[in-house]
């Protein structure tokens, strides 16, 4: 059964700081991951999607990248702003097609 | 106006009474999902449908059923609610092909208190 892991499961960081979070998968048959937003009160906004086939994806300051062969993603946050401030959540679909495999989050705080 | 909407945003009810939840979403996808967030577990999933006439069953279906009433509505039901089932309830659509997982859209959630 995939199972997947995100540390830390807080972060609090000052304004302008580089950060990296961390994914980890314990299945490496996966057909994608993906990174999501989510803020409080509000659901989930897709960040970056990378294919098994691809190691990275880039969207503005954001910069995920996919090790399949060792059940691994980052996710890396360049000039960390207050805005930025939310949970981030990785997924990984399955290799049957259609469903999600969600870890359980890390909470960014982005001090100013 | 937002492509995933959920209705209610917020219930509270008692234990033994039925609940609908309700999902529709004008992005034209043929995929609905229903999941569950509970604090520290992340989110976890309840059923998905794949078009109309396709209904699976999720990580989590026991005690939940669903109704896909047509491509763009996906309702899940609580048929005896108990205090368990407290938990943010979200609908996700994707537009999907055969065999491969697509960006999933979510809704904004239905908060659910069961007393």
């Amino acid at each position: 059964k995939q199972e997947v892991t995100q540390i830390p499961a807080a972060l609090s960081v000052p304004e302008g700081e580089n950060l990296v979070l961390n994914c980890s998968f314990t299945d490496s048959a996966i057909y994608n991951l993906q990174w999501f937003r989510q803020d409080p009160g509000k659901g989930l906004t897709s960040l970056l999607l990378i294919q098994s086939s691809q190691r990275e994806q880039t969207s503005g300051r954001l910069n995920a990248s996919l090790d399949k062969s060792s059940g691994r993603s980052t996710l890396y946050i360049a000039a960390s702003q207050p805005g930025d401030s939310a949970t981030y959540l990785c997924a990984v679909g399955d290799n049957q097609g259609g469903k999600l495999i969600f870890g359980q989050g890390t909470e960014l705080s982005v001090k100013p | 106006d937002a492509d995933v909407t959920q209705t209610p945003r917020n219930r509270i009810t008692k234990t033994g009474k039925r609940i609908m939840l309700e999902c529709s979403q004008t992005k034209g996808h043929d995929r609905m999902y229903w999941y569950r967030q509970d604090p520290g577990l992340g989110l976890r999933l309840i059923y998905y449908s794949f078009d109309v006439k396709d209904i699976n069953k999720g990580e989590i279906s026991d005690g939940y059923s669903v109704s896909r009433q047509a491509q763009a509505k996906f309702s899940l039901s609580l048929e005896s609610a108990i205090p368990n089932q407290t938990a943010l309830y979200f609908c996700a659509t994707s537009a999907g092909t055969s065999g491969r997982t697509d960006t999933q859209y979510f809704g904004p959630g239905t908060r659910l208190t069961v007393l």
